[in-house]
């Protein structure tokens, strides 16, 4: 069965750096696209990046554009989220998700998600 | 502020119907798939309906969604407790360069 475990979490201080990772087990890896998706404590779901399947392609959300970077590394079944300059508001649990579609260039949906990760940007 | 839009609370004693809207416009729910997503306490989101209307195997047929030109909503018969939880909708929106937008969830509460 898909499995998807986020780890990389933690408390750091506004303007540093931190890399999240997803380790994905259960399916091919390297034919579906992955989602990074956020949720804020208390709030709700916010939608941070895509990266298709081969890595080609990659899309942000304008709040992190800039400073988040996806990536990918299909021999080791892993996904990445390289958050620089962080924010208080970033501080949120961070999920990894699966594309619904394979090999799919068109948007699809998240099935299935994660456990998250908590990252807490504070001084 | 999200960009779709959803009531922030629903309630409902255990058997009713319950409805979850969810609006939108054009760009996002009026030329794209509507999907719905469950987040029960402690847990991660799980999806619940994509394309609309369509059910994953595993969820009961209980749960159906429609959509009519920029609003969706999601139903609910026969609730049970197990219900109570956060539901999200979602959407690919075609503004700019695109992206996934949510609803700001709406909380579900079974009397």
């Amino acid at each position: 069965q898909v499995q998807l475990v986020e780890s990389g979490g933690g408390v750091v201080q506004p303007g540093r750096s931190l890399r999240l990772s997803c380790a994905a087990s259960g399916f091919t890896f390297s034919s579906y696209g992955m989602h990074w998706v956020r949720q804020a404590p208390g709030k709700g779901l916010e939608w941070v990046a895509v990266i298709s399947y081969d890595g080609s392609n990659k899309y942000y959300a304008d709040s992190v554009k800039g400073r988040f970077t996806i990536s990918r590394d299909n021999s080791k079944n892993t996904l990445y989220l390289q958050m620089n300059s962080l924010r208080a508001e970033d501080t949120a649990v961070y999920y990894c998700a699966k594309e619904a579609l394979v090999y799919s260039r068109v948007p699809n949906w998240f099935d299935p998600w994660g456990q998250g990760t908590l990252v807490t940007v504070s001084s | 502020q999200s960009v779709l839009t959803q009531p922030p609370s629903a309630s409902g004693t255990p058997g009713q119907r319950v409805t979850i809207s969810c609006s939108g416009s054009s760009s996002n729910i009026g030329s794209n798939y509507v999907y719905w997503y469950q987040q029960l306490p402690g847990t991660a989101p799980k999806l619940l309906i994509y394309r609309n209307n369509q059910r994953p195997s595993g969820v009961p047929d209980r749960f159906s969604g429609s959509k009519s030109g920029t609003s969706a909503s999601l139903a609910i018969s026969g609730l049970r407790s197990e219900d109570e939880a956060d539901y999200y909708c979602a959407a690919w929106d075609d503004s700019l360069s695109g992206s996934w937008v949510f609803g700001g969830g709406t909380k579900l509460t079974v009397l």
